[in-house]
């Protein structure tokens, strides 16, 4: 089965600092979703890459799939407190279905 | 729209008792699954539903029901609680089906504790 490793587990990171978090997985990635989750409350869509080599942005997030659909990266820019939660990359599993796999997430903290 | 809507946000169980996790969705969402999020492990598929009438398991569907009468509504059921089952429980949904549509709406989540 598909597995999805993301690294750092955890990060802190002084406001306005730039950070990346990658997203790796097992095999060729269909469909690669980032989610923000705050602290006791439910996953928020950021983005969708399907395609070897796409890359999105929103605000001051970019997310880039590489060209071998195994990798994902998220970036933020100039880091803010409201940029911190967890972050979580999902994969799907592909078929009819709407079956998504997700990583372990990473915890941003932002240091104002 | 109230989007996806979880009920109860907390509850405390004692080994043994049974009981139901609520979801209801009034998107007219076809796809509507149900995971547990545990310290270090992510999300984890439970079991899933493409359209009323029809459900399957995910990757830890073991000690867990579900059922799909209606399009709105995906009520997980634990019928004889454990503490392995103490999590954070997520119930979402997506409007379509297939790779690259897994645009899925959260609920806000229900926190469940086994004693």
């Amino acid at each position: 089965s598909q597995e999805l490793e993301q690294s750092p587990q955890s990060l802190i990171v002084q406001e306005g600092k730039n950070l990346t978090i990658n997203c790796t997985s097992s095999k060729t990635l269909y469909g690669l979703y980032w989610y923000k989750q705050k602290y006791g409350e439910g996953l928020i869509f950021l983005m969708m890459l399907q395609k070897g080599g796409e890359e999105k942005s929103h605000e001051k997030i970019t997310a880039k799939l590489d060209e071998k659909k195994q990798q994902s990266s998220l970036h933020i820019t100039a880091s803010q407190p409201s940029h911190a939660g967890i972050y979580l990359c999902g994969a799907d599993e592909g078929g009819a279905t709407n079956k998504l796999i997700f990583g372990t997430g990473t915890l941003l903290a932002v240091q104002p | 729209n109230a989007g996806v809507t979880q009920t109860p946000k907390f509850q405390v169980l004692k080994t043994g008792q049974s009981m139901t996790l609520q979801c209801a969705q009034d998107m007219n969402h076809e796809y509507m699954s149900w995971y547990r999020q545990d310290p270090g492990m992510g999300l984890r598929l439970i079991h899933y539903s493409v359209g009323a009438g029809i459900t399957d398991q995910g990757e830890v569907p073991n000690g867990y029901n579900v059922s799909r009468s209606t399009t709105e509504d995906f009520p997980l059921r634990l019928l004889s609680a454990a503490p392995s089952q103490t999590s954070v429980y997520f119930c979402a949904s997506s409007y379509s089906l297939g790779a690259g549509a897994n645009v899925l709406t959260f609920g806000a989540g229900s926190r469940l504790t086994v004693l």
